[in-house]
């Protein structure tokens, strides 16, 4: 049973199209949801942490949201150096130990 | 520069033959983690420490072994190494001890023959 969904797969835009990337969660107890960005062949890159529905966090040209069961990451105006795989993770406070799952990402690929 | 290191970059080895890909971190994180990363599946936790001595399983401890013995060093440890555990390795540190903000190394590609 998937807890963490990410769609889609992969999204293709052109420069300056705005979009915006899902993450969904299943988690009962949500103790916050990260999202990362990586590049071929380097390791994930930290982005946004969100703990509570309602919390919004940008950084240039991304802004991440979060709702009590999903998140999205909103690319405005999006260039070609925003290509990447985007990951969220997602830890669940399960009482005794906190466990982390992450999504399989979303390849975006912005063109000119 | 704050980084995290691990070493080898690329593995490949035969089935059995123990090995070790150490990683270290210049920050002073107390929270270290491994991963393993496959097609289709995403990032799984391996292992993850959240002090010195201190070590607990993640998803898919199975086959691995860490120690942390130093705060800034966290050795990940194939006793009896098999096919199913080729895969991109990385290790992550935090200075919050927890999840939050992880920095990632490099990765590690291991192939086990």
């Amino acid at each position: 049973e998937d807890q963490v969904t990410q769609s889609p797969e992969a999204l293709r835009l052109q420069e300056g199209e705005s979009s915006s990337l899902n993450c969904s969660y299943t988690v009962s107890g949500l103790r916050g949801l990260f999202w990362y960005r990586q590049d071929p062949g380097k390791g994930p890159e930290f982005l946004f942490t969100l703990y509570s529905a309602g919390e919004e966090k940008e950084k240039e040209r991304l802004k991440a949201t979060l709702t009590k069961k999903e998140s999205f990451l909103h690319i405005t105006a999006p260039k070609p150096e925003d290509s990447a795989t985007y990951l969220c993770a997602v830890q669940e406070d399960t009482g005794t130990a906190s466990k982390l799952t992450f999504g399989t990402g979303t390849r975006l690929q912005v063109t000119l | 520069e704050a980084q995290v290191t691990q070493n080898p970059r690329y593995l490949i080895t035969v089935t059995g033959k123990k090995l070790t890909v150490t990683c270290s971190q210049n920050m002073n994180h107390e929270y270290m983690s491994w991963y393993r990363q496959d097609p289709g599946l995403g990032l799984r936790q391996i292992y993850y420490s959240m002090n010195v001595e201190v070590t607990d399983k993640g998803d898919v401890p199975e086959g691995y072994k860490v120690s942390r013995k130093e705060k800034r060093n966290f050795p990940l440890i194939l006793e009896s190494p098999s096919p199913n555990q080729t895969s991109l390795y990385f290790c992550a540190s935090s200075l919050y001890g927890g999840f939050n903000e992880q920095f990632f190394g490099p990765g590690t590609r291991l192939t086990v023959l």
